[in-house]
């Protein structure tokens, strides 16, 4: 069945730094959601990416998806202390599967 | 309400007791989903719901678990003969419908489980 597979599974920077995480599907998939899941909560809806090579941007994230359509990335840049928390990605190939998320810890 | 609803909140039980959490979607959602937490952890999908149906059962831990949906609306996941390492936070989601080409989900607060 499909896995997807998320790196790293935790990262720490100081307030300031960027910050990658890395999403990798077994099989081509339709589409790839992130999430964020602050300390406490529930993962919240983040983004969707459905082209193949899409890039999307919020501010300083920044989202793509592979041109093969199996592996998406996250990009923070100039982390602040708000980024805390744990992201998720999502793919969807007839079904969905989370990546085990990358939990980041900001340094103030 | 708007939101995915969940219930209990908490749930305290002791080892070998059967327990019911239910899950209320948005309303319109067709899709229905059950993952686990635990603690620091990634979530665990455990099954999903198209309608009333079940495609895929693969994630249920063990014949413990169990899910169902009627109406196309409320979900129970029933746990019998609850273990120790059954505590977790059980996270219901929903979302319009699983093959649409835009179905993002929407997740419930969770119920916290712990199994004594």
């Amino acid at each position: 069945g499909q896995q997807v597979m998320q790196i790293p599974q935790y990262q720490h920077v100081q307030e300031g730094e960027d910050f990658t995480t890395y999403c990798n599907s077994s099989t081509t998939l339709s589409n790839i959601q992130w999430y964020k899941q602050r300390p406490g909560g529930h993962p919240v809806f983040l983004i969707q990416l459905v082209k193949s090579g899409e890039v999307k941007k919020q501010k300083r994230l920044t989202f793509q998806f592979g041109e093969a359509k199996k592996n998406s990335s996250l990009h923070i840049t100039a982390t602040q202390t708000t980024d805390v928390g744990t992201y998720f990605c999502a793919g969807h190939n007839n079904d969905m599967r989370f990546g085990a998320g990358t939990r980041l810890t900001v340094k103030p | 309400g708007a939101g995915v609803s969940q219930s209990p909140s908490n749930k305290v039980t002791e080892k070998g007791k059967d327990v019911e959490l239910r899950c209320d979607p948005i309303s319109g959602h067709t899709a229905l989903y059950w993952y686990r937490q635990s603690l620091g952890q990634g979530l665990e999908f455990l099954i999903y719901f198209q309608g009333n149906s079940a495609p895929d059962k693969s994630g249920l831990p063990s014949d413990r678990f169990s899910a169902e949906r009627t109406g196309g609306s409320v979900s129970t996941l029933t746990i019998q003969r609850t273990q120790q390492e059954d505590s977790a936070v059980y996270l219901c989601a929903s979302s319009l419908q699983v093959t649409s080409s835009y179905n993002e989900q929407f997740f419930g607060p969770g119920t916290r489980l712990t199994v004594l």
